[in-house]
């Protein structure tokens, strides 16, 4: 069966550093990648989808980047930290672009300090 | 663009009652899913259900598509069944389009 791994499940870090994400699934070739982010009480925003290593989509430009440097891997990074990057952010998958269900890892909980 | 309305946005309910929850939305969508988000954070998929009737233990879901609506039928609620509901519409550039949510407490 699949599975989807993210890590780490939270993380504070100073204004200003650097952010990496990491997330793997397993048990699936070739699945569609998703970087979602969450403030807290609101719902999901998306921010990258990727349908194959290395094709990026952005839906919001802003401080963060996203990489998929292997098939199943999908790397959300900042260069440098802001405050409002603070959120809940939540990698997922799905087998095919469309008409496919979503499945979403644990999360991780992010805050700048 | 589509338009996702979740009703209610809230919901109190004691443990062992039952409960409807409605996703409208706009225009024709590809499908639709229900996704429930524990206290911790953790996000589940529980229906698929571009149309139809589909059933899951105590939840079931129903999709009228041509009317553009869904609903999520809990029953017998526990206090694990806490948390918010999310409702999400496929578009025509496959992006999912999400609703609000509901909160749902169950007190024991």
């Amino acid at each position: 069966s699949q599975t989807i791994h993210q890590w780490p499940a939270t993380l504070v870090q100073p204004v200003g550093s650097p952010l990496s994400l990491e997330c793997t699934v397993e048990g699936t070739s070739n699945p569609n990648l998703y970087w979602y982010r969450q403030a807290a009480g609101r719902g999901l925003q998306l921010l990258f989808y990727s349908v194959g290593i290395g094709q990026i989509s952005s839906e919001v430009p802003q401080n963060l980047s996203a990489s998929r440097p292997q098939d199943r891997q999908f790397i959300l990074s900042s260069k440098k930290l802001l405050l409002s990057d603070s959120s809940f952010y939540l990698c997922a998958w799905s087998v095919r672009q469309g008409d496919s269900p979503l499945h979403f890892g644990n999360g991780t909980r992010l805050t700048v300090t | 663009g589509i338009q996702v309305e979740q009703s209610p946005p809230d919901l109190i309910l004691q443990e062992g009652a039952n409960s409807t929850l409605r996703c409208n939305f706009s225009d024709s969508v590809n499908n639709l899913q229900w996704f429930h988000q524990n206290p911790w954070g953790q996000l589940i998929n529980l229906f698929y259900i571009p149309s139809g009737t589909k059933q899951n233990g105590r939840l079931s879901a129903t999709t009228v598509a041509t009317e553009r609506y869904s609903l999520l039928y809990i029953s017998s609620s526990q206090t694990t069944d806490s948390g918010v509901y999310f409702c999400a519409v496929e578009g025509s550039n496959y992006q999912l389009i999400w609703g609000a949510g509901t909160k749902l407490i169950i007190k024991p």
